[in-house]
């Protein structure tokens, strides 16, 4: 198993413009999250969603988009890019937390610089 | 407030040693979930170890042991027997209960372990 997977892994963009990361979980996690992390701080929660379908607003929602459109896969767009989205994003994903093991499981991380 | 306090910056131990890392947290909650997580400097966050609240006895993965103490909210890492490869920033993270129909894991700031021979 791959676990949780994120495209690209580094990615460097011109304030304006748009991307898409894209993050794909094999472990059949029904809930699946977007984070940025910032230097000196922990992670911070973007976006998530409960299920196909379904996304919600996290911590720090504003400029950003997400997609779930399938289970395994969770979306995560800028429309215009700004240089304080510079950041570490990390996708993770867990089971419901009413099931005994909700542990959150991250992927690799996509380093994103906005010029 | 913050929810999550890790009041170290920065650790460092000999090799072979054990270290703790301190973790203190601020919830209401009577249900919450607290993790471990171990962030080498590839950049993966790497899950270590967890406890809910209701367990009575600490939870134990390896070399990794949380010490929880619920009455003074602190819930400590300990790493026995350090080895270089545990030289890595790490996260105290909390889950509070069912609000908001997820479960919303909340970050401490991080402490950076060195590990030296």
């Amino acid at each position: 198993n791959a676990g949780v997977t994120q495209t690209p892994k580094f990615r460097v963009l011109k304030t304006g413009q748009s991307m898409t990361l894209l993050c794909a979980q094999d472990m059949n996690h029904e809930y699946m999250y977007w984070y940025r992390q910032d230097p000196g701080m922990g992670l911070r929660l973007i976006h998530y969603s409960v299920g196909e379908g379904t996304t919600a607003k996290g911590e720090v929602p504003d400029g950003y988009n997400v997609s779930r459109l399938k289970k395994q896969n969770f979306l995560l767009g800028l429309e215009s890019a700004a240089p304080s989205q510079t950041s570490v994003y990390f996708c993770a994903s867990s089971y419901p937390p009413d099931r005994e093991t909700d542990t959150q499981y991250f992927g690799p991380g996509t380093r994103l610089t906005v010029l | 407030a913050q929810k999550i306090t890790q009041t170290q910056p920065g650790m460092f131990v000999q090799e072979k040693e054990a270290v703790t890392l301190d973790c203190t947290y601020d919830t209401s909650d009577q249900s919450y979930g607290l993790f471990w997580y171990k962030q080498p400097s590839s950049g993966e966050m790497i899950f270590l170890i967890y406890q809910g609240s209701y367990d009575e006895q600490n939870a134990t993965e390896g070399r990794y042991s949380l010490n929880f103490q619920k009455a003074r909210k602190s819930a400590n890492l300990v790493i026995s027997a350090s080895q270089l490869g545990d030289s890595a920033m790490y996260f105290c993270a909390m889950r509070e209960g069912l609000s908001g129909g997820y479960n919303k894991l909340i970050f401490g700031a991080g402490t950076r372990l060195a590990v030296h021979p």
